[in-house]
């Protein structure tokens, strides 16, 4: 089993509103990624957990809150999100073995609209 | 890591080999050259990296200049599938941070494939 699982695939959520994304792997991945994606442009990282912690944090803003729960699942919590919030969310994993011969594996996203 | 340059989109025929181009002229003795792609409403996906010799595998083939500044991505025999943005990206197998860290994509070429 190769791959990534996103859910939902779209999410249509208010700004007042409480929502999350989940993503699952069970490739014995211990890195997993969060990637957010505008359109027609490339993705940009988020977040980055290896090990089921919180390594890197690209100074995203506090209205989105990511956890792994187990090595298997990501979830990134979304809470008074604004209308430029409105993008693809990617989730993805890798074994942690550093830079030389890691593959990145992605889920097919979620495509959020914020309203 | 050492940055990516590539054309912004490039155009072909079905069933024909088709040459994706990366240069990067500032790359370090210790930088791998992966690439990626991202097929229209998915997430982008692995195909291929090296380090200093040409590379193939079930995907593409990659081919690295002798001067590493610059590495071609080799699709032997297109089809209307392969269309897609290719991400060239370089990763310092050095990279100090300790542990997993995401990948940075550039702009990418935007790859048509013509009927």
């Amino acid at each position: 089993d190769t791959e990534v699982t996103q859910t939902p695939k779209h999410l249509v959520m208010g700004m007042t509103n409480k929502k999350s994304l989940k993503c699952e792997q069970h490739m014995g991945h211990r890195a997993m990624y969060w990637y957010k994606q505008k359109a027609k442009k490339p993705p940009e990282l988020m977040f980055v957990y290896s090990y089921e912690k919180l390594s890197i944090n690209e100074s995203v803003p506090s209205r989105f809150s990511p956890e792994c729960p187990n090595s298997s699942l990501l979830n990134l919590h979304l809470h008074a999100l604004q209308p430029e919030d409105s993008a693809l969310y990617l989730c993805a994993s890798s074994q942690d073995q550093g830079r030389t011969n890691t593959e990145a594996f992605f889920g097919q996203g979620t495509r959020l609209t914020v309203v | 890591d050492a940055k990516t340059t590539q054309p912004n989109s490039m155009e072909s025929n079905e069933e024909e080999p088709v040459h994706l181009p990366c240069n990067h002229s500032t790359i370090s003795g210790t930088d791998y050259i992966h690439w990626y792609r991202q097929l229209p409403s998915q997430g982008p996906e692995y195909v291929i990296h090296g380090l200093t010799s040409n590379v193939n595998n079930r995907m593409a083939s990659l081919a690295i200049a002798e001067d590493r500044k610059s590495s071609t991505l080799i699709l032997h025999r297109a089809t209307l599938r392969d269309a897609a943005v290719y991400y060239c990206i370089l990763r310092d197998r050095l990279y100090s941070g300790g542990g997993a860290d995401g990948l940075t994509f550039g702009k990418g070429t935007h790859l048509i494939i013509q009927p």
